[in-house]
């Protein structure tokens, strides 16, 4: 029940396109859902975040949907760019909870 | 400025030779973590100080130790590195009021 489970576990998108990745959880006390992007070699970095009474959060280019019925959160980057070329985890916590529950990854390759 | 420090940035230790990573940070946060991660995979979360409160997690190999001797200061001890004990070791800080976590660059581990 403390796992998020994300997909795809790769992802490959031409310059210019839109990178959807996608996690789902089963504990309805999360609620907190960042979303981390690590490029290899550094420390994860928050991206964006979101709590569930709002069903969207957009800045800049990035933008998380949350489902708070299908317990589902996603992440679309927009006009994606070879920078963006990262991995990507999402995780959860519950308001109690010091730990974050991390997703597996989806290592995003942008094409130029 | 950098906010969460890590030390070394990479360190090469033998089988069985005792190694301390070291963390600092600037922000004043009372929540400090360490994970561990392997390549592809998401960080492990090893223990977290919550003020001096130490949380060990389950599964965490007796092999790992730490210490926090102030607020801006945590140390993981490797007792005695295996082979497996190869990886990322991340720390990460967190207000305790506050979702926003924090992680440093990472202090990459190799064991000969």
């Amino acid at each position: 029940q403390q796992q998020v489970k994300q997909s795809p576990q790769s992802l490959i998108v031409q310059k210019g396109g839109i990178s959807i990745i996608n996690c789902a959880y089963e504990n309805t006390a999360f609620d907190y859902f960042p979303w981390y992007q690590q490029f290899p070699g550094k420390g994860p970095a928050l991206l964006i975040a979101i709590r569930p009474d709002v069903s969207e959060k957009k800045e800049g280019r990035f933008t998380i949907s949350f489902n708070k019925s299908a317990k589902q959160f996603s992440l679309h980057i927009m006009d994606s760019q070879p920078g963006d070329s990262a991995t990507y985890f999402c995780a959860a916590r519950p308001g109690s909870a010091r730990q974050l529950t991390f997703g597996s990854g989806t290592q995003l390759t942008v094409l130029p | 400025d950098a906010m969460v420090i890590q030390n070394p940035r990479y360190q090469v230790t033998q089988f069985g030779k005792p190694v301390t990573l070291s963390c600092s940070q600037t922000l004043n946060h009372n929540v400090m973590y360490w994970y561990q991660q392997k390549s592809s995979q998401a960080p492990k979360l090893l223990f977290h100080y919550y003020d001096k409160d130490f949380n060990n997690e389950a599964d965490t190999p007796d092999n790992f130790q730490s210490r926090r001797p102030n607020t801006s200061f945590c140390f993981l001890d490797i007792r005695s590195p295996g082979l497996g004990d190869a990886a990322m070791y991340l720390c990460a800080t967190r207000t305790g009021w506050d979702n926003e976590q924090f992680f440093g660059p990472g202090t990459r581990l190799t064991v000969l």
